[in-house]
């Protein structure tokens, strides 16, 4: 019964690559969320999607960021030509159904901008 | 934006203490959910509330919906090592067919043996 799967759960990029971070759901959940957090920070909500299609990315940067989750395999959250406040935690979270179903969160990306 | 004001930042207690923390917004939430954080890791439900006025328990922990629909507080009584951790709220934004979490910046609990 495994949970949210994030990988890498650590990635290290220099200046001006591309980082890309997965998460699979727990098994029977369709609805994907990615949120960034910031130390000593709340997270801080970026996208919303469903499978095939994006439902609100109201809090993704408009340029470098873009997220997906096909129809099959897990989604992907991918930020080009990183920049040093990139770094961050990312984390993604899941739920069965809209509405009461609570967001179940993994163990995020840590991701650090040489 | 929607904020959450989250209360205390930061708690010193000694082993065996009750503790609250509390969570406040200027907008109302359909959903409060808290949360417990552990370093190195993700954000673990602890309780969800769905109801104005709603007081649900989970152990130790007992935490409940604010009439208003702008606020919760959690309870932890009797408090042991593991409590350590930090705890957040977010209340759940169902607008329009998007849905998001909106988090408070967290309550850092030290538990002293």
């Amino acid at each position: 019964n495994a949970g949210v799967m994030q990988n890498p759960r650590h990635l290290v990029r220099r200046r001006g690559q591309e980082a890309r971070l997965r998460c699979s759901p727990m098994k029977g959940h369709s609805h994907v969320y990615w949120y960034r957090q910031l130390p000593e920070e709340g997270l801080k909500f970026m996208v919303y999607l469903q499978k095939e299609n994006i439902i609100d990315e109201s809090g993704m940067p408009k340029e470098r960021f873009s997220a997906e989750f096909p129809k099959e395999g897990p989604s992907i959250l991918r930020i080009q030509q990183v920049v040093r406040g990139d770094s961050a935690a990312y984390f993604c979270a899941s739920s069965y159904a809209s509405g009461r179903s609570p967001q179940h969160f993994g163990d995020g990306t840590r991701l650090s901008i040489l | 934006g929607q904020q959450l004001n989250q209360s205390p930042q930061s708690m010193f207690i000694q082993e065996g203490e009750d503790v609250s923390m509390n969570c406040t917004s200027s907008s109302i939430f359909n959903t409060w959910l808290w949360y417990k954080q552990e370093p190195g890791e993700g954000p673990v439900l602890l309780i969800a509330l769905y109801k104005a006025g709603e007081l649900t328990s989970n152990g130790r922990l007992t935490a409940q919906f604010g009439i208003t629909r702008k606020d919760s507080f959690l309870n932890i009584s009797a408090s042991i090592p593991s409590d350590v951790g930090i705890y957040f709220c977010a209340g759940h934004l169902n607008q329009g067919g998007s849905e998001k979490l909106v988090f408070g910046k967290g309550t850092k609990l030290t538990v002293n043996p």
